[in-house]
C-alpha cells in the first residue's frame, strides 16, 4: 500500500524554530513536495526535494532521506503567520508520476 | 495575474440534486486535477484531465463527472449518487501531466441542505 505519515498537530512559539517530519511508503518515488496551507486556502507550494540531502529557501528548509522514506520541513525564526497546515506530498513511480499522494497534514499553532 | 479561479466559494445541495463546480485556469497548464479534502484526511484525487478532451478517473470518482471542452476549464459535477459530498473541493493544475508543482485554486465549500 501507499501510506504518508506526519504528526497531527505541533505547538511552537514565536521566534523558536520547529521541525515537521514526514515519513512515507510508495511504490516508486518521483520526489516529495511541501506545502502550507491556512485554513480554507489554497495551499501553497514550499519546497521539492527529489534527491537526499537538505534545500534551503530562506526560513524554510526541507530534507529528504529516500533509503529511510523521511523528510523533515524545518521553519525557523517562526512568525505568527506560520500557524497554519503543512502537508507532505510524495509523487509516485513511473506509472503514476502524475499523481500526488498527500498526507493528512501537520496543523502548526504558534504562540506568543 | 495568472492563476486558478474557483467558483463558487460556498455551495449548498439539496437531496438529489446535481451541482457544478467550476475551475478556471490561464496559466497555459495543460493538467489539471480535482482533490477533495475532508477534515483530518490527506488531499484525495476525485479526476485528472491530462489534456483537452481527455481525463481519467483518481482515487475517488464514484458520483462525480467532468469535463474537459477547453484547456482554460474543468468543471466538476457532484451528482445525485456522491451520498456524502460535504467537503472541501480543490482544483489545482500543474505545466504537463508530469507532475511540476501543483498550482491550486481558493476551493469550493460544499455542503448538504
Amino acid at each position: 500500500g501507499q501510506n504518508i505519515d506526519q504528526p497531527t498537530e505541533m505547538t511552537a512559539t514565536e521566534g523558536a524554530i520547529v521541525q515537521i517530519n514526514c515519513t512515507y511508503q510508495t511504490s516508486g518515488f518521483n520526489g516529495l513536495f511541501w506545502y502550507q496551507q491556512h485554513a480554507g486556502e489554497a495551499p501553497t507550494f514550499l519546497s521539492y526535494n527529489v534527491l537526499d540531502g537538505l534545500e534551503e529557501k530562506g526560513r524554510f528548509s526541507s530534507f529528504l532521506s529516500r533509503s529511510k522514506g523521511y523528510s523533515y520541513l524545518l521553519l525557523k525564526e517562526l512568525q505568527m503567520k506560520d500557524s497554519a497546515s503543512y502537508l507532505c506530498a510524495v509523487r509516485g513511480g513511473v506509472d503514476s508520476s502524475y499523481k500526488l499522494i498527500f498526507g493528512s497534514g501537520t496543523r502548526l499553532l504558534v504562540r506568543p | 495575474d495568472g492563476g486558478i479561479t474557483q467558483s463558487p466559494k460556498y455551495l449548498f445541495r439539496k437531496e438529489g440534486q446535481n451541482v457544478t463546480l467550476s475551475c478556471e485556469q490561464n496559466l497555459n497548464h495543460d493538467a489539471m486535477y480535482w482533490y477533495r479534502q475532508d477534515p483530518g484526511q490527506g488531499l484525495r484525487l476525485i479526476y485528472y484531465s491530462q489534456i483537452v478532451n481527455d481525463f481519467q478517473k483518481g482515487d475517488i470518482a464514484e458520483g462525480y463527472s467532468v469535463s474537459r471542452e477547453k484547456k482554460e476549464s474543468f468543471p466538476l459535477t457532484v451528482t445525485s449518487a456522491q451520498k456524502n459530498p460535504t467537503a472541501f473541493y480543490l482544483c489545482a493544475s500543474s505545466i504537463t501531466q508530469k507532475g511540476e508543482k501543483l498550482f491550486f485554486g481558493s476551493g469550493t465549500q460544499l455542503s448538504v441542505l
